[in-house]
């Protein structure tokens, strides 16, 4: 297994413009997780998956930002007209659900980073 | 809400000098601390967890409720420990939302 993939590693993209990434989880994981990370920051967390179900999103993703997984493997995060606040590292992180009310440890994938023109 | 704070934003330490990363935590619950740490080139990696009460790398973690810390401990730091360190917070009981301190920059100068 080659952990937690992302695409693209990058992407620059005009103002405006719409822009998809993909998180391609560690198979056996039924959690995925969306989090944003800016200079001098820790990533914030912006949703999270369980299976194809999506059980929270932080007040932090406007309407432009919507995800998916729809078969409960892969998701994709969609932002619509990017604006230049926009530009960060988008982080995907997988898990296995808890168990005994534990938390599981996050795999995180490398990151796209978003350039906005 | 859950607040991690870090409160050094670049730490620079000897080799074979002792080394703490401080974390100080708001939380009203009962919570679970991490660290994660990141080398240069690398993605973000859990490094330890409180509730295993476990030594990696050399490091531990303490958590400690009366003062709200989970500060991160290495009597002897390495060349190869230089990297960036982040305190995490979760909620006990399974729900996984994780929210990060800031992160620390670890320098072990040779």
């Amino acid at each position: 297994d080659t952990g937690v993939s992302q695409n693209p590693r990058h992407k620059i993209t005009k103002r405006g413009q719409n822009v998809t990434f993909r998180c391609d989880p560690i198979s056996e994981h039924n959690r995925l997780y969306w989090y944003r990370q800016t200079l001098g920051q820790g990533p914030e967390f912006l949703t999270y998956f369980q299976n194809e179900a999506q059980l929270e999103k932080s007040r932090l993703l406007s309407d432009r930002f919507s995800a998916e997984r729809p078969k409960g493997s892969f998701s994709t995060l969609e932002i619509q007209r990017t604006e230049q606040g926009d530009s960060a590292m988008y982080l995907c992180a997988s898990s296995l659900t808890p168990g005994q009310g534990a938390t599981q440890p996050q795999h995180f994938g490398d990151g796209t980073r978003l350039s906005i023109l | 809400a859950q607040r991690v704070t870090q409160p050094e934003k670049l730490l620079s330490v000897f080799k074979g000098a002792p080394v703490e990363l401080k974390c100080n935590y708001s939380y009203s619950g009962s919570p679970e601390l991490f660290w994660y740490v990141q080398y240069s080139r690398q993605r973000l990696q859990l490094l330890l967890r409180h509730i295993s009460r476990e030594s990696i790398k050399g490091f531990t973690a303490d958590l400690n409720k009366g003062e709200t810390s989970f500060h991160l401990k290495k009597p002897f730091a390495q060349e190869e420990d230089s990297a960036m360190y982040y305190c995490a917070l979760s909620f006990s009981g399974g729900y996984q939302k994780v929210t990060f301190g800031t992160g620390t920059k670890l320098q072990v100068i040779p």
